[in-house]
């Protein structure tokens, strides 16, 4: 069974663009969740989805934002771009079963803001 | 709220040696925990994770963490450590009542010298 992929894994910009990441879980699993990782903040939690709603949000400004397809792929986007904004962001998924089922994390996408 | 702390952010230890990875958490109800590895240039991967029953749980790799409760701690063991160890360590913490959302410790990056 194929993992969670994430595209691109790696990704320049510069200040005031915007950005939009990819994640299609696995097969079968029905939630998407996003974190950014940097060497100061750590693990921080964006959002999750399930079944096309965002279910949870953590706490990030509004140019952070996200979406989940039918299939239950999920995009992320970042508007306005900082430089703080570069960091290493993973998406999970999990399956979703009545109670704490593990997340599988994709490889990340490193975006670095110029 | 809870929140999670790893007393140590670099913990390095000779090969063939025991090693413990220390994780205090806090929070005012039942909470699940767990312990990811991140490889360089990967994403996190469960190790192991305690969700109820006995506080002595075993994982991947020779792994194991024991859950006290009154000292809120789950610290990761293993008795004799590989070059393959190498990696960054988390762990993370969810409420019973909001399962969905997983709280992560900073990280502990574990260097075995040969």
């Amino acid at each position: 069974k194929a993992g969670v992929t994430q595209t691109p894994r790696y990704l320049i910009k510069t200040r005031g663009q915007q950005v939009t990441l990819s994640c299609s879980p696995i097969s079968g699993h029905r939630s998407v969740s996003w974190y950014q990782q940097t060497p100061g903040q750590g693990l921080q939690f964006l959002f999750e989805y399930f079944s096309e709603t965002q279910r949870n949000k953590g706490n990030f400004p509004g140019r952070f934002s996200g979406r989940q397809f039918s299939n239950s792929r999920s995009e992320m986007n970042v508007s306005t771009l900082e430089l703080g904004d570069s960091a290493l962001y993973l998406c999970a998924s999990r399956r979703v079963l009545a109670g704490p089922d593990t997340q599988y994390f994709g490889p990340g996408t490193r975006l670095t803001v110029l | 709220a809870q929140s999670v702390t790893q007393l140590d952010s670099q913990v390095p230890v000779f090969e063939e040696a025991p090693v413990e990875l220390r994780c205090n958490y806090s929070s005012s109800v039942s909470v699940y925990l767990f312990w990811y590895v991140q490889y360089p240039n990967q994403g996190l991967q469960l190790l192991l994770k305690y969700l109820s029953g006995s506080t002595l749980v075993k994982g991947i790799n020779g792994f194991e963490a024991e859950f006290n409760k009154s000292q809120t701690s789950f610290h990761l063991r293993k008795p004799s450590v590989h070059i393959s160890d190498t990696a960054e360590y988390f762990c993370a913490v969810s409420e019973k009542t909001s399962y969905d959302k997983v709280i992560f410790g900073p990280g502990t990056s574990l260097s075995v010298i040969p």
